[in-house]
């Protein structure tokens, strides 16, 4: 399976703390995606982070890869109500046909 | 300006009926996609095109038709409808396909109801 893999399914917190969710993959891969998807609306590209990368910051955004473990993780640090959405992950491969996406994980932050 | 555009949003519609979703995308990109989200927020790839050409059809029954008139479009036309595909599909589009692609870009979705 080409597809990520994130968990929690669902996150609740309170604005102000952080938050973390984490994707799981099978394969080899060339960069990492994730997505963000408000209610009603189409994803959105956060970040994109390469295999040899291992770390990679945007905003309050972070992002870590451990390819031998073929997993990674995105941490939203000081969480606002609007961040409430649904958070994906996409791995990308050499040997993959397109960006494939799993169930998410839904955050909720509340006031 | 709306990067990638899809209508209709909302489509309620019976059993048996015909109907299309159209796209289209004003970015220059080569390529563009149909994913359908069902109400497990599953979202799964159905077709891609490049450059006007199928490049990618994951097992979708016939009664789905793409069309591809010129590298900005990439309608959807569903025959048949059936209540099974009730879902949520989503249009999108990125520069290339390979083996280093780029992100993708996403229409706000039409929310398909079969009644």
């Amino acid at each position: 399976s080409q597809q990520g893999e994130e968990d929690p399914q669902a996150l609740s917190i309170q604005e102000g703390e952080n938050a973390t969710m984490n994707c799981s993959y099978k394969t080899s891969i060339n960069n990492l995606q994730w997505y963000r998807q408000n209610s009603g609306r189409g994803l959105v590209h956060l970040i994109l982070i390469r295999s040899n990368e291992r770390e990679k910051h945007s905003g309050r955004l972070r992002v870590t890869l451990d390819t031998s473990k073929k997993s990674s993780s995105l941490l939203i640090t000081a969480s606002r109500a609007a961040d409430t959405a649904s958070y994906f992950c996409a791995p990308w491969g050499s040997g993959y046909s397109t960006l494939t996406f799993g169930k998410g994980t839904m955050l909720l932050v509340s006031p | 300006d709306t990067a990638v555009s899809q209508t209709p949003k909302y489509l309620v519609t019976q059993m048996g009926n015909d109907k299309s979703i159209k796209c289209e995308q004003n970015l220059g990109h080569d390529t563009m996609y149909w994913y359908k989200q069902d109400s497990k927020k599953f979202l799964k790839i159905m077709f891609s095109y490049n450059n006007k050409e199928l490049i990618i059809n994951e097992t979708v029954p016939n009664r789905f038709s793409p069309k591809s008139p010129d590298k900005a479009h990439l309608n959807l036309h569903i025959n048949s409808l059936e209540l099974g595909d009730s879902a949520v599909y989503f249009c999108a589009s990125s520069p290339r396909v390979g083996p280093r692609t780029e992100k993708l870009f996403f229409g706000s979705g039409t929310q398909l109801s079969v009644l």
